[in-house]
């Protein structure tokens, strides 16, 4: 079964600290590995999409590397705000399906 | 539309009632998603539309379940004599094409089934 393990599942931080969201997936055919944040009661919003070609893209303080060989993406969240606070997943992205994680809670304390 | 919308956004249904969930995704956009999300976990696969041909259904949890997509545009989920355990977020995702584009997703239908 294809699997996208999330760690840690939640984090809580104070504002301006800098994080690290963890994510590990088994089988490296992937096609891509999307970042989504999730807010309560709303639908996802595509952060940053990495194709298997690339090992990182970035968006303002957002950086999310890929490496295949291992299964492991992280995304990195620079000078974290409170507006940041939302459930993050990671979604691989094989043949035709996306397989999501758990997400990670993130909690930024102002 | 901009994005992919979803509607309703809310539907509570009596256990044994029959609903109808609709997803616009985005014009254009080939490739069709559902998934559902349960309380706390992530969206779970259900079916997979390419144009108008449903192309995987493996993730539809019973008979009672049913997509269609009859024009490669729009697409409704039918969820026949609704159960408690049917209770969930149903989202939409469509994109361009291709299997390494972006998806976009809708806001979701939260469903209750009391």
């Amino acid at each position: 079964k294809q699997e996208v393990t999330q760690i840690p599942a939640a984090l809580s931080v104070p504002e301006g600290e800098n994080l690290v969201l963890n994510c590990s997936f088994t089988d490296s055919a992937i096609y891509n590995l999307q970042w989504f944040r999730q807010d309560p009661g709303k639908g996802l919003t595509s952060l940053l999409l990495i194709q298997s070609s690339q090992r990182e893209q970035t968006s303002g303080r957002l950086n999310a590397s890929l490496d295949k060989s291992s299964g492991r993406s992280t995304l990195y969240i620079a000078a974290s705000q409170p507006g940041d606070s939302a459930t993050y997943l990671c979604v691989r992205g094989s043949n035709y399906k996306l397989t999501f994680g758990k997400g990670t809670l993130l909690t930024v304390n102002p | 539309g901009a994005g992919v919308s979803q509607s309703p956004r809310y539907k509570v249904a009596k256990r044994g009632q029959d609903v109808a969930l609709r997803c616009d995704p985005i014009s254009g956009h080939v490739s069709l998603f559902w998934y559902q999300q349960a309380l706390g976990q992530g969206p779970e696969f259900l079916t997979y539309f390419q144009n108008e041909a449903q192309l995987d259904k493996s993730g539809l949890p019973s008979d009672r379940f049913f997509a269609e997509r009859p024009e490669g545009s729009v697409s409704t989920l039918k969820i026949q004599r609704t159960q408690q355990e049917d209770s969930a977020v149903y989202l939409c995702a469509s994109r361009v094409t291709g299997l390494d584009t972006e998806a976009f997703f809708g806001q979701g239908t939260r469903l209750t089934v009391v």
